[in-house]
C-alpha cells in the first residue's frame, strides 16, 4: 500500500514568489492535514480538508490556502513568500471513521532565499 | 489553547532502555500518538495508545498513560543507535487538529 506521497521534495523560491505544494493520500484516505515545520515554532497546524471542504483551519495569514480534490489529493499554495516561511511542510492523511492514525508524508522543504 | 509538554534531550547508552515523558492539559484527549523523525524524513508513527488504556507493548516499546496527571510516557527497551532520533508526542482529541510537542531529541551512544 502506497504511503502518503509529498511533491517535490525541495525547492527553493524568492521573496515575493509564490509557490504550491501537493499531496496525495493513502488510497482510501479521506482526510488531509498540513503542518508547518520549524525549529523555533516546532509542528503548526495549518489546515485540514475532507472531502474537498475545508474542516479546520490554523493560525496562518491568508497567504496560505489550500484545496482538496475529488481524488482526495490536496494542494498548498503560499502567496508573496516571505523568508519566515522557510520550512517543511508536511501532509499528514487519516481513515476518517477508524479513530487514529495520521499518516506522514515525508514532507516538503521549501527555502525562501 | 491545548498544549503538550516534551523535555528536550535525552542521552542513554547503547542497550539501556530510554524513557521519554509528555504532558498534555487536554481533557478530552481520544488517542496519545508517539512519533519519530529521523534527520530529513517526515514523521513516522510508532504507536498510539487509547485514552481508556494505562498501558500499551509493542516489541521494544511501552507506552504508559497517567490519565488522572496527564502524563504519558514512551520506553524503549535495549535501545539501538538507530533509536537516535527526535521523539513526538502529540495528543489527538478527535475532531480538533493533532497538538503536538516540540519533540524530544534522543542521542545513544555506543
Amino acid at each position: 500500500k502506497a504511503g502518503v506521497t509529498q511533491t517535490p521534495r525541495y525547492l527553493i523560491k524568492t521573496r515575493g514568489q509564490q509557490v504550491t505544494l501537493s499531496c496525495s493520500p493513502i488510497s482510501g484516505h479521506r482526510s488531509v492535514s498540513w503542518y508547518q515545520q520549524t525549529p523555533g515554532q516546532g509542528l503548526q497546524f495549518l489546515f485540514e480538508y475532507f472531502s474537498e471542504t475545508q474542516r479546520n483551519k490554523g493560525n496562518f495569514p491568508g497567504r496560505f490556502s489550500g484545496r482538496q480534490f475529488s481524488n482526495s489529493r490536496s494542494e498548498m499554495n503560499v502567496s508573496t513568500l516571505e523568508l519566515g516561511d522557510s520550512a517543511l511542510y508536511l501532509c499528514a492523511s487519516t481513515p476518517v471513521g477508524e479513530g487514529y492514525g495520521y499518516t506522514f508524508g515525508s514532507g516538503t522543504r521549501l527555502t525562501v532565499v | 489553547g491545548e498544549d503538550v509538554e516534551q523535555s528536550l534531550f535525552l542521552s542513554v547508552r547503547e542497550g539501556d532502555s530510554s524513557v521519554i515523558n509528555c504532558t498534555y492539559t487536554d481533557s478530552s484527549s481520544t488517542y496519545l500518538y508517539w512519533y519519530k523523525q529521523e534527520p530529513g524524513a517526515g514523521l513516522q508513527l510508532l504507536t498510539y495508545i487509547f485514552s481508556n488504556m494505562d498501558m500499551k507493548q509493542d516489541q521494544r516499546l511501552t507506552v504508559l498513560l497517567n490519565k488522572k496527571d496527564k502524563h504519558l510516557s514512551l520506553r524503549i527497551a535495549d535501545t539501538q543507535t538507530g533509536d537516535s532520533a527526535i521523539y513526538f508526542c502529540a495528543d489527538d482529541s478527535g475532531n480538533t487538529p493533532l497538538v503536538f510537542g516540540k519533540g524530544t531529541r534522543l542521542s545513544v551512544i555506543a
